[in-house]
């Protein structure tokens, strides 16, 4: 079946990299997402991948994917405290619905 | 401003009561969902419509309906609120199913006592 997963907490000292892992199931999925969620807040688009491609910069976020392995990380670099909540990563699944990790909470200490 | 907004933000709610959350997007967007959120077990769709009067059911529909009589709203309808549907729900909007991610409502969290 579709599943997601990802570890559950990070913690990373401030101006240091973070690197968020996930792996999913479906092997059809067409783009891969990173959302993020800050406390009381909805959840932000920060980044998509398409299938096809291996690796996405944008500014501090740098997205990995390695589709033989079905494995998906997010790396930002420079990591600040602003940077503190959940990262879910996301997947195309059937029946038009993404598909969610569980989600990593990340806590940047100062 | 391109938006989703849900209300209410907060319902405390009791059981057997009937409620509405009302979903309403600005951007002309054809597809719509529904998700719920618990800790550790991330978002689950709970129901989605791909266009007006077009709706199907998701991962974990039990105990909701909804309704597309109009492009821009998409409720979730609670009939008969239980305590396991206290939770964080969330509306979604995109222009299509396969647009680059989606546009997220705040969210509303909703206890049922």
């Amino acid at each position: 079946g579709e599943d997601v997963e990802q570890s559950l907490f990070l913690s990373v000292r401030e101006g240091d990299s973070s690197v968020i892992n996930c792996t999913y199931t479906d092997s059809s999925s067409t783009y891969l997402y990173w959302y993020k969620q800050e406390p009381g807040a909805g959840l932000q688009l920060l980044t998509y991948i398409f299938s096809n491609m291996d690796m996405k910069q944008d500014q501090r976020l740098t997205v990995l994917l390695n589709k033989k392995d079905k494995h998906l990380s997010l790396r930002i670099a420079d990591t600040q405290t602003g940077d503190s909540a959940i990262y879910f990563c996301a997947e195309d699944g059937s029946s038009y619905k993404l598909i969610f990790g569980s989600g990593t909470r990340l806590l940047v200490r100062p | 401003e391109a938006q989703v907004t849900q209300n209410p933000r907060y319902l405390i709610t009791v059981t057997g009561k009937k409620l509405t959350v009302t979903c309403s997007q600005n951007m002309n967007h054809e597809y719509m969902s529904w998700y719920r959120q618990d800790p550790g077990l991330g978002l689950r769709q709970i129901y989605y419509s791909m266009n007006v009067e077009v709706t199907d059911k998701g991962d974990v529909p039990e105990g909701y309906k909804v309704s597309r009589k109009e492009k821009r709203n998409f409720p979730l309808i609670l009939e008969s609120p239980s305590p396991n549907q206290t939770s964080l729900y969330f509306c979604a909007s995109s222009l299509s199913q396969a647009s680059y991610g989606y546009t997220f409502g705040s969210g509303t969290r909703l206890t049922v006592v």
